[in-house]
């Protein structure tokens, strides 16, 4: 399995800011993917990065407030712009299995707090 | 509907007992895979299983075994021998083969093992 990493692990940040996460995988991965997690809720899908393409972002998520980078195979960011309190979340970045292409695993997660 | 249903929001279980974590599905791909994660208070993700909808047999992995009843639906966890450290959220997952790579993930059971 992949090691993920993430940082920030945790931050605590001004409503109207934004703050960008970043996430790190020790191989090459075709596709990364970025989650959320609200306050006792599951997780979420926000968008599919893939390396040198615009990364899909499922309904309900838009490119302006949730802008992600995948500058190569092993590294990725989300950026949560413009923070609500609404944005508090834990948000998870993962990575399909390089062999199998079925199981992802999930970096640390960055817990996010927004005041 | 849901794709993924877990009816238990919390268990409880003793030390060294087995517990057993529902799970139901619901999909019309005749390919796909069950998973599921165990998610402790630092809120990392953590990969415990996987079931291929083609596997004729019961997926095994250490104390973790996936009772996997495709007529019904049902890919429940059965964790054997629990230990204090299984206390955590476990979350249930599908993957449809044609539909994309989302992963889909139910609500999440907490389980909390009592010494």
């Amino acid at each position: 399995s992949a090691v993920i990493s993430q940082k920030p692990s945790r931050d605590i940040c001004q409503r109207g800011t934004s703050l960008t996460i970043q996430c790190q995988v020790d191989s090459q991965v075709t596709m990364m993917f970025w989650y959320r997690q609200q306050p006792g809720q599951s997780l979420t899908l926000i968008a599919t990065a893939n390396q040198g393409s615009e990364a899909t972002y499922e309904s309900g998520f838009v490119i302006d407030k949730f802008p992600i980078s995948r500058p190569n195979l092993t590294f990725s960011t989300l950026t949560v712009s413009n923070m609500s309190p609404e944005d508090s979340s834990i948000y998870l970045c993962s990575v399909e299995d390089v062999d199998t292409r079925e199981t992802q695993y999930f970096g640390p997660g960055t817990r996010l707090l927004v005041l | 509907a849901q794709k993924i249903t877990q009816t238990q929001p919390g268990m409880f279980v003793q030390e060294k007992e087995a517990v057993t974590l529902d799970c139901t599905y619901d999909t019309s791909d005749p390919s796909y895979g069950l998973f599921w994660y165990k998610q402790p208070s630092s809120g990392e993700m953590i990969f415990l299983i996987y079931q291929g909808s083609y596997d004729q047999q019961n997926a095994t992995e250490g104390r973790y075994s996936l009772n996997f009843q495709k007529a019904r639906k049902s890919a429940n966890l059965v964790i054997s021998a629990s230990q204090l450290g299984d206390s955590a959220m476990y979350f249930c997952a599908m993957r449809e083969r044609f539909a994309g790579n989302q992963f889909y993930f139910g609500t999440g059971t907490s389980l909390t093992v009592i010494p």
